[in-house]
């Protein structure tokens, strides 16, 4: 299994601003996920994206995906106090387990 | 809607005792895993169960740890004698499917100090 790569590794915007997170992994995948997770606290699915797709959106969320550039960005839009969190992205190739990386820690500023 | 739950919420124990920690999936799932967070790493996997046995382990899931369904409902993680560096956060995950079609959904953990 591998793990993603996020970027940045800390990102702090103004709340009502957009966040954007980038990711990076090395082979290919059947799926990449993302999660987050609130301060030493469970960690959250957010949106699966499947290999064939380029593009999801759920709520304020919006996931892209580039299997030929090996790149995932998730985009959070209108930002608020309760996003705060560390974000992960999991690329998922034929394993059960998910591997994490370190993250991207979202401080969103009121 | 349907949550994973962790019980206890922290666990305080001296080293080489035994602890185990308890999970409830949800109730449809298959899949089930334990994971931990030592405080400030990242989140480690430890073990996958389905079909009642063990189907993929880490380095960290050694001989002192093991994991039962004793139940049609509960996932639980025994260590056998604690260390200090057992200190973390165990998380519980269960999942419909493989990683590869599903998403997996995660307790609230127990923290487990060790003295």
């Amino acid at each position: 299994s591998q793990q993603g790569e996020e970027d940045p590794q800390a990102l702090s915007i103004q709340e009502g601003e957009n966040a954007t997170m980038n990711c990076s992994y090395k082979t290919s995948i059947n799926n990449l996920q993302w999660y987050r997770q609130n301060s030493g606290r469970g960690l959250v699915h957010l949106i699966l994206i499947r290999s064939n797709e380029r593009e999801k959106h759920s709520g304020r969320l919006r996931v892209t995906l580039d299997t030929s550039k090996k790149s995932s960005s998730l985009l959070i839009t209108a930002s608020r106090a309760a996003d705060t969190a560390s974000y992960f992205c999991v690329p998922i190739q034929g394993a059960q387990k998910l591997v994490f990386g370190q993250g991207t820690r979202l401080t969103i500023n009121p | 809607e349907p949550e994973v739950t962790q019980t206890p919420s922290h666990q305080v124990t001296q080293m080489g005792q035994e602890v185990i920690l308890r999970c409830v999936p949800i109730s449809n799932h298959l899949y089930f895993y334990w994971y931990r967070q030592i405080l400030g790493q990242k989140v480690e996997f430890l073990v996958s169960f389905y079909n009642n046995e063990i189907s993929e382990k880490s380095e960290i899931f050694d001989d002192q740890f093991s994991v039962e369904r004793p139940d049609g409902s509960n996932f639980t993680l025994k260590i056998r004698s604690t260390k200090l560096e057992d200190s973390a956060m165990y998380f519980c995950a269960s999942s419909e499917d493989r990683a590869s079609y599903n998403e997996q959904f995660f307790g609230p953990g127990t923290r487990l100090t060790v003295l």
